[in-house]
């Protein structure tokens, strides 16, 4: 089945030690994006590519910054993680809206981060 | 920006009770609507969502909702809940701007529905 992958599923970094999620996507879509997910929150949207062009957030902060070597994989790195840090990171895919598409996006299963 | 609105946050039901979640949403132009479900420790799943046409949509799982353009609403309605649709439901909008070939979904703050036995 298409889908979307996320890696690993539950990540325990320290306070101000590098991470790096990552995700990864059968379906082809054009379009990946991150999103911040803080308990009892609605997601909130950190940045997208769409192809190669990466469209950051004007509120994500430069903790943050986003990679996205070919179609199929994203990664979010976070370069020195605080404790307001910790939440469930999201990763999600669309087609983008040409030819008519709506853009329903297809989440991952997410990854909880949790900083010590 | 669109602004969604899910009144309730948390919404108790018994099991087999019905069941509505309510969604506003702020808009001048057409939109499409999303509802998603999140389980816990899980991703977003859709649920349902109204592209255009019939007002009424059925979604999985027993679920639909009904588009009321006047209201600007789009609730979310089971006539009989199980204890396993216990999760937090978020309502979803993008408008239809063709201008521009990303269309942004805004989240509404979700619901936490929890079905009692």
């Amino acid at each position: 089945d298409a889908m979307v992958i996320q890696n690993p599923r539950y990540q325990v970094t320290q306070f101000g030690k590098p991470v790096t999620l990552s995700c990864s996507q059968t379906l082809n879509h054009n379009v990946m994006y991150w999103y911040q997910q803080k308990s009892s929150q609605a997601p909130k949207l950190l940045f997208h590519y769409y192809d190669k062009d990466f469209n950051n957030e004007a509120d994500t902060p430069d903790n943050f910054q986003s990679r996205r070597p070919n179609t199929s994989f994203c990664f979010l790195d976070i370069r020195s993680p605080g404790l307001g840090d910790a939440a469930m990171y999201l990763c999600a895919t669309s087609r983008d809206r040409g030819q008519g598409r709506d853009n329903e996006q297809f989440f991952g299963p997410g990854t909880r981060l949790t900083v010590l | 920006a669109q602004s969604v609105t899910q009144l309730d946050s948390q919404v108790p039901v018994f099991e087999e009770a019905p069941v509505e979640l309510r969604c506003n949403y702020s808009s001048s132009v057409s939109v499409y609507l999303f509802w998603y479900v999140q389980y816990p420790n899980q991703g977003l799943q859709l649920l349902l969502k109204y592209l255009s046409g019939s007002t009424l949509v059925k979604g999985i799982n027993g679920f639909e909702a009904e588009f009321n353009k006047s209201q600007t609403s789009f609730h979310l309605r089971k006539p009989s809940v199980h204890i396993s649709d216990t999760a937090e439901y978020f309502c979803a909008v993008s408008d239809q701007d063709r201008g521009s070939t990303l269309g942004r979904l805004y989240f509404g703050r979700g619901t936490q529905l929890t079905v009692w036995p």
